[in-house]
């Protein structure tokens, strides 16, 4: 299976930061590279598709790029419901998907 | 609007077979575009796929579960359920139900359910 691993695990950022979470995958994924969102006790939402395509409903401040095995999701500007947990996804071996160890976004 | 409910024990005993079903409604499971997932995630810890069905029944388990997990539909009540066998207090997590676009390079897993908790403990 693809291994998908994300930098840092962990951030704390103030809000009006811009930041940046680094995905990583094993062997070449082209531009197949989704992003979820997670707070705590819900489930993972959907925020960028194809390395760089915005989900609907998405505010715009959120943004992707990347391609082959080196993903970047991009905050521009921290809001405070941004502090929450990010996950990367190939989508390149669909069925056999797989996930990095995730990001924890934290307020400093 | 799609929606996905889980359901099913939410206790089970080491040994046992977990049992979940995943019930569709606002659209049908019988859609050429997509594979119906499981996902997991154990308390603290990162998501896990466990594996996925399309509506004719074709499956995709996740390797490390493979010997101890089936999936299976049930296209007349637009539902699709996961068992897994022989459990241990580490296949204890929150276990959700998602939609999975059916295409290389697709959108991913654009619906889920909300998620619900099994332990595994005597």
């Amino acid at each position: 299976d693809i291994q998908m691993t994300q930098s840092p695990s962990s951030l704390s950022a103030s809000v009006g930061d811009r930041v940046t979470i680094t995905c990583r995958a094993s062997q070449s994924i082209s531009s197949y590279l989704n992003w979820y969102q997670q707070k705590p006790g819900k489930a993972p939402k959907l925020l960028i598709y194809g390395a760089s395509s915005l989900q609907s409903g998405v505010p715009s401040r959120f943004s992707g790029s990347g391609s082959r095995t080196d993903f970047t999701l991009t905050i521009s500007s921290l809001r405070p419901e941004d502090f929450a947990t990010y996950y990367c996804q190939q989508s390149y071996s669909v069925p056999r998907i797989t996930f990095g160890q995730g990001t924890r976004l934290e307020i400093k | 609007q799609l929606q996905l409910q889980e359901s099913g024990p939410g206790l089970v005993k080491p040994s046992e077979t977990l049992s979940l079903t995943c019930t569709v409604s606002g659209g049908s499971i019988s859609i050429s575009s997509y594979y119906w997932a499981w996902i997991r995630q154990p308390p603290g810890k990162g998501l896990e796929s466990v594996g996925n069905i399309y509506y004719t029944g074709s499956t995709s388990y996740n390797p490390s579960l493979r010997s101890r997990v089936t999936i299976s539909v049930d296209t007349s009540k637009n539902q699709f359920s996961l068992k897994l066998t022989s459990v241990t207090a580490a296949d204890t997590a929150v276990y959700y139900c998602a939609r999975l676009v059916r295409a290389m390079g697709g959108k991913g897993l654009d619906y889920w359910g909300q998620g619900t908790l099994v332990t595994v403990s005597s």
